[in-house]
């Protein structure tokens, strides 16, 4: 297992487009999370998923913002009509339970011109 | 909710020196508290946690942090620091009664280490 995977791990886009991410948790591990992190700040926490059900999404940036995790295996992250505000590191997570430690994925950097 | 302040940005410290690392939460809730460390380029790695027990943690590398409910702080020390631990820090917290144990994460301290 080589751990929580990340696609892509940057993307330039112009504002106004759409972008989708990808994350592939570590094998059975049934909740996976997702964080933002912009320059010079800690990760903030956007939503999370266990198995298929996402039990809070409460703190999504916007309505622009979406996530997917169909199978309960890997996950997408969407955003829509992007904005340079939208510039960030996304950050994806898994945990085997609530107990366990989340293991985090190297991020996919997201650049809006 | 709960905030976490981690109030150095900056830590510059030479090879072999201690260090400390300060990180104080604020919470209604009982927590978890736990960190992160971030090499250069790499993702955030779990360093430490505290989530019952003795309140002084420690990891394979050295470091240790203690949980201090009195004056809400887990501060994270090691006494004789390496060049490889230049990276940037994390505290974060997580509430024990939420089911989602999401991690609200202080702004990070940049550790530098100079021969």
């Amino acid at each position: 297992d080589t751990g929580v995977s990340q696609d892509p791990r940057h993307k330039i886009t112009k504002r106004g487009q759409n972008v989708t991410f990808r994350c592939d948790p570590i094998s059975e591990h049934n909740r996976l999370y997702w964080y933002r992190q912009t320059l010079g700040q800690g990760p903030e926490f956007l939503t999370y998923f266990q198995n298929e059900a996402q039990l809070e999404k409460s703190r999504l940036l916007s309505d622009r913002f979406s996530a997917e995790r169909p199978k309960g295996s890997f996950s997408t992250l969407e955003i829509q009509r992007t904005e340079q505000g939208d510039s960030a590191m996304y950050l994806c997570a898994s945990s085997l339970t609530r107990m366990e430690s989340q293991y985090f994925g190297p991020g996919t950097r997201l650049t809006v011109t | 909710a709960q905030s976490v302040t981690q109030l150095d940005s900056q830590v510059p410290v030479f090879e072999e020196a201690p260090v400390e690392l300060r990180c104080n939460y604020s919470s209604s809730v009982s927590v978890y508290l736990f960190w992160y460390v971030q090499y250069p380029n790499q993702g955030l790695q779990l360093l430490l946690k505290y989530l019952s027990g003795s309140t002084l943690v420690e990891s394979i590398n050295g470091f240790e942090a203690e949980f201090n409910k009195s004056q809400t702080s887990f501060h994270l020390r090691k006494p004789s620091v390496h060049i490889s631990d230049t990276a940037e820090y994390f505290c974060a917290v997580s509430d024990r009664n939420n089911a989602g144990n999401m991690l609200t994460f202080g702004g990070g301290t940049r550790l530098m280490v100079k021969p």
